[in-house]
């Protein structure tokens, strides 16, 4: 069962424009998202993350914008540079759970 | 920074093998996690762990599997008789707090069976 679904496998992006990733979820418990970024042969590494009693958090380059009616959230990337290329995930958890759900990660390539 | 320091990074076993994979956590983290990645597939969830016990897990964690926490800085996950469909990138995780707290990964060990 995905609870958490991201459709879009890869996404290029010219550098120094906006890089947009979406993020579909199922479970209405969800209440706390994440997004991580990896690169090969690492772990995954935080990003951002957003909390279901706010519509946006931004830090840097990075704004994360959460939907709830829509279960949707998505992650912008202003500008988007080279050494943004990476596999993106999207995560969600409910405080009633011990288990964050993990997207099936979009792959960003910047192109200088 | 302090970081979640997994080994050996890469594993090659036989089918049928017992393979033990080895985390050391951040020392101040209270809940410790398990997760793979199937090559081209999503991060899956294995099992959670929260003082000493564990506290959830997956369909995917069957009784081939256990974690210990054998001395209060490594986090084990043994799979007693590995099959060719445990290959797979595993991923130890930690965080200080459940609740809205995001999880620090380590760089993952990629176990390969033959």
């Amino acid at each position: 069962d995905q609870q958490v679904k991201q459709n879009s496998p890869s996404l290029s992006v010219q550098e120094g424009r906006i890089s947009i990733l979406n993020c579909d979820y199922t479970n209405s418990m969800f209440d706390y998202f994440l997004w991580y970024k990896k690169y090969p042969a690492e772990g995954p590494t935080f990003l951002i993350s957003i909390s279901s009693i706010k519509d946006k958090n931004e830090d840097g380059r990075f704004t994360v914008f959460l939907n709830k009616s829509a279960k949707h959230l998505s992650l912008h990337i202003v500008p988007s540079q080279p050494g943004d290329s990476a596999v993106y995930f999207c995560a969600a958890s409910a405080y009633t759970g011990n288990q964050f759900y993990f997207g099936t990660g979009t792959s960003l390539t910047v192109i200088p | 920074e302090p970081e979640v320091t997994q080994t050996p990074s890469h594993q090659v076993t036989q089918m049928g093998q017992e393979v033990i994979l080895r985390c050391v956590p951040i020392s101040n983290h209270l809940y410790f996690y398990w997760y793979r990645q199937i090559l081209g597939q999503k991060v899956e969830f294995l099992v959670s762990f929260y003082n000493n016990e564990i506290s959830e897990k997956s369909e995917i964690f069957d009784d081939q599997f256990s974690v210990e926490r054998p001395d209060g800085s490594n986090f084990t996950l043994k799979i007693r008789s590995t099959k060719l469909e445990d290959s797979a990138m595993y991923f130890c995780a930690s965080t200080t707090d459940r609740v809205n707290e995001k999880l620090f990964f380590g760089s993952g060990t990629q176990l390969s069976v033959l």
